[in-house]
């Protein structure tokens, strides 16, 4: 069973377009969490949910709505596109007492 | 903020060579130190951490020390193989169900 997994990995699509991808996991984590990697592979945070409620969300245009329906999944909705939010983006999981997360393959997303 | 500076790759090596990667950071607590790693197409991997001031990591052949005077947690292995060609990040964070705060990467290619 895969701990963390995304859906989909691949997306490619054009400027302006909406699209969602998706993240669930297994592990009875409290907490999850949206990175961003840019193309020169710098990875940073840019949501955090604990028990379904966001708790930090980092500077981030808000065309980017991530939401939490229940404790195993956490979804980023991004509204219309651009050329600059083409990166992978990866969901991880944490919980209390261990520092150290989880990550899922990643979502590599392609605006064209 | 809490930041991470990590030495720039890429770094090449034969394989069989010692490997150093050097990672230092700046925080206000005492946080809790990592090494990722992301293989080609992969998402990112635990390799190995510390919590607290001497401690090491060890794991694969890699060890790292978590050194407050310098507060430098640098990685190391004895002899290096192609399979560990990766892009390895430096981490921490401050406490659990924290985002983690990323170096930029290196980039280790290995040739045989």
């Amino acid at each position: 069973d895969t701990a963390v997994s995304q859906t989909p990995k691949y997306l490619v699509t054009q400027m302006g377009n909406d699209k969602s991808i998706k993240c669930e996991q297994n592990l009875g984590h409290d907490t999850m969490y949206w990175y961003k990697q840019d193309s020169k592979k710098f990875l940073k945070i840019m949501f955090s949910y604990n028990n379904k409620e966001l708790i930090i969300n980092e500077t981030v245009p808000n065309r980017f709505s991530p939401k939490s329906p229940d404790k195993a999944h956490l979804n980023l909705h991004i509204n219309s596109l651009e050329l600059g939010d083409s990166a992978v983006y990866f969901c991880a999981t944490g919980t209390s007492g261990l520092d150290e997360q989880f990550f899922g393959p990643g979502t590599r997303l392609t605006v064209l | 903020g809490d930041s991470v500076t990590q030495m720039e790759g890429p770094v090449t090596l034969s394989e069989e060579a010692f490997l150093t990667i050097n990672c230092t950071y700046t925080a206000t607590g005492y946080p809790s130190l990592f090494w990722y790693v992301q293989y080609p197409g992969e998402g990112l991997q635990l390799l190995l951490k510390a919590t607290k001031a001497d401690d090491k990591g060890s794991n694969k052949g890699f060890e790292a020390t978590y050194r407050k005077e310098t507060t430098s947690f640098h990685l190391e292995k004895g002899s290096v193989q192609v399979s560990d060609s990766a892009v390895y990040f430096c981490a921490l964070t401050d406490s659990g169900n924290t985002p983690l705060v990323f170096g930029k990467g290196t980039r280790l290619s290995v040739i045989a």
